[in-house]
C-alpha cells in the first residue's frame, strides 16, 4: 500500500523568502503525485501533479515540485513567498488501477511581514 | 457555480442523533469520494464510488454508510452520531486520471 510523508508540521517563512516543503511517499510502482493547498476555512485545491515525464512539474500560483525516483520524494517550492500562501498544503500518491489517494498529514505554512 | 457542493458547510448535533451529509457535482465525473479530516492526520478515506452500483469501504468506514443516488449525488451518513465523529469532511469527485476535485467541506460538531 502506498504511504507518504510529510515530515515538516509547520514551517515558518517571511514574505519575499523562498519556500520548499517536502514529501517522502512509499510505493512500489511509479506513483502518481499532488500537490494540494488548503487556505483557511476552505477545500482543497490542486497545485500541481505529477504522472510521467518531466521531472519537474509546473504548478498554479507559482508552485513548482520537482521528482525524484531515487529518493522517494517530490518536494514543492516557490522561490518567493506572498502573504497569501499561508495555508495548509498536502502531498498526495495515487496509482491510476487503484484511483484512490493517501494524503500526507500536510504541512501548515505562516508567512511572517 | 462551485463544480462540487456540499450541504450544510457546518452542523452541531448531539451523540446517537443521525446526521446525513450531501455532496453533489456538476463535474459530470463517475468516481466520487467522502473524507474526514483531523488535525495532524491529514485526509483518510471513509468511502468511495465508482458508479452508482459501485460502493467501497476505505480505510474507516466504520460508523458511517453512503448512498450513490446519482451519478452527480452521494451521501454520508453517521447512522448514531459520537464525538469521535467531530471533523472536517469532503466530499471529492475524480477524472480518469485520478485528479480529485474538492468541496469546501462540512464541519460537524458532535455533543
Amino acid at each position: 500500500a502506498q504511504s507518504v510523508t510529510q515530515p515538516d508540521i509547520h514551517i515558518t517563512v517571511s514574505e519575499g523568502a523562498s519556500l520548499e516543503l517536502r514529501c517522502n511517499y512509499s510505493y512500489g510502482a511509479t506513483p502518481y503525485l499532488f500537490w494540494y493547498v488548503q487556505s483557511p476555512g476552505q477545500g482543497l485545491q490542486l497545485l500541481l501533479k505529477y504522472f510521467s515525464g518531466d521531472t519537474l512539474v509546473q504548478g498554479i500560483k507559482g508552485f513548482e515540485a520537482e521528482f525524484k525516483r531515487s529518493q522517494s520524494s517530490f518536494n514543492l517550492r516557490k522561490p518567493s513567498v506572498h502573504w497569501s500562501d499561508a495555508a495548509e498544503y498536502f502531498c498526495a500518491v495515487g496509482d491510476l488501477g487503484d484511483y484512490k489517494l493517501s494524503f500526507g498529514a500536510g504541512t501548515t505554512v505562516t508567512v511572517r511581514a | 457555480d462551485a463544480d462540487v457542493t456540499q450541504t450544510p458547510r457546518n452542523r452541531i448535533t448531539k451523540t446517537g442523533k443521525r446526521i446525513m451529509l450531501e455532496c453533489s457535482q456538476t463535474k459530470g465525473h463517475d468516481r466520487m469520494y467522502w473524507y474526514r479530516q483531523d488535525p495532524g492526520l491529514g485526509l483518510r478515506l471513509i468511502y468511495y464510488s465508482f458508479d452508482v452500483k459501485d460502493i467501497n469501504k476505505g480505510e474507516i468506514s466504520d460508523g458511517y454508510s453512503v448512498s450513490r443516488q446519482a451519478q452527480a449525488k452521494f451521501s454520508l451518513s453517521l447512522e448514531s452520531a459520537i464525538p469521535n465523529q467531530t471533523a472536517l469532511y469532503f466530499c471529492a469527485t475524480s477524472d480518469l486520471l485520478d485528479t480529485q476535485y474538492f468541496g469546501p467541506g462540512t464541519r460537524l460538531t458532535v455533543l
